[in-house]
């Protein structure tokens, strides 16, 4: 079974802190992509990486960087926390065979900025 | 991505089909119909996807119609654990692009 993990389930930081949240697969998949989720928002793409040091804006990056050094982990980084970033936020990764590729998610973390 | 309507909520008891609708009468040829679910505070799951022809896997199976305007995803058994909200998405591939749920079905199995 592909296995999506997410380093945290819930994390509560201080505004202003920098906030890393690891995301791993274990499939080889190239493809992975974190969202984030909010009521009445739906998902909402962050960034999203095709392979190993590469990164591509998703619709909301301000406030976010991302980290791909290798193939199985991709990481979003908060560089100074601020309340509205409180959310869920969701790692996936792509796999399947081409034309037919699917998203697996993690479980989610989420985040709580006082 | 072509838009998708499905009906805000739904029941079912427990051990029963779940029949859960979906229109998408703008549907192109190269767009495949996918569902995921989410399962409250969970990150969304996978459960199936087709192009044209009806597809069976170990969770669900899913009837697309002729014209493709429409499709039906079908829990054969619904347990409790089934409970969840229930996206219908269509799109060419979702290798490269990012997910879009609407709002989805609110799924609850009654015991």
């Amino acid at each position: 079974d592909v296995k999506v993990t997410q380093s945290s389930r819930y994390l509560v930081k201080r505004t202003g802190e920098k906030v890393f949240l690891e995301c791993v697969q274990d499939m080889d998949h190239e493809n992975m992509f974190w969202y984030r989720q909010d009521p009445g928002l739906g998902l909402r793409l962050i960034y999203f990486s095709y392979d190993v040091k590469m990164k591509e804006k998703g619709d909301i990056p301000e406030g976010y960087s991302v980290s791909r050094e290798k193939k199985e982990r991709f990481s979003l980084i908060l560089e100074s926390a601020s309340t509205n970033q409180t959310s869920m936020y969701l790692c996936a990764s792509t796999g399947g065979d081409r034309g037919r590729e699917t998203q697996y998610f993690g479980p989610g973390t989420r985040l709580l900025v006082l | 991505d072509a838009k998708t309507t499905q009906p805000t909520s739904m029941d079912c008891a427990e051990g029963r089909a779940a029949n859960l609708p979906c229109n998408h009468s703008t549907i192109s040829g190269n767009e495949y119909v996918y569902w995921y679910r989410q399962i409250h505070s969970q990150g969304p799951q996978y459960i199936i996807h087709g192009l044209k022809n009806n597809e069976t896997n170990e969770m669900a199976s899913l009837i697309i119609t002729e014209d493709r305007k429409s499709s039906t995803l079908i829990l054969p058994h619904a347990t409790l654990r089934d409970t969840a909200v229930y996206y219908c998405i269509v799109s060419p591939d979702t290798g490269r692009r990012a997910l879009t749920f609407g709002s989805g079905t609110r799924l609850q199995v009654q015991p």
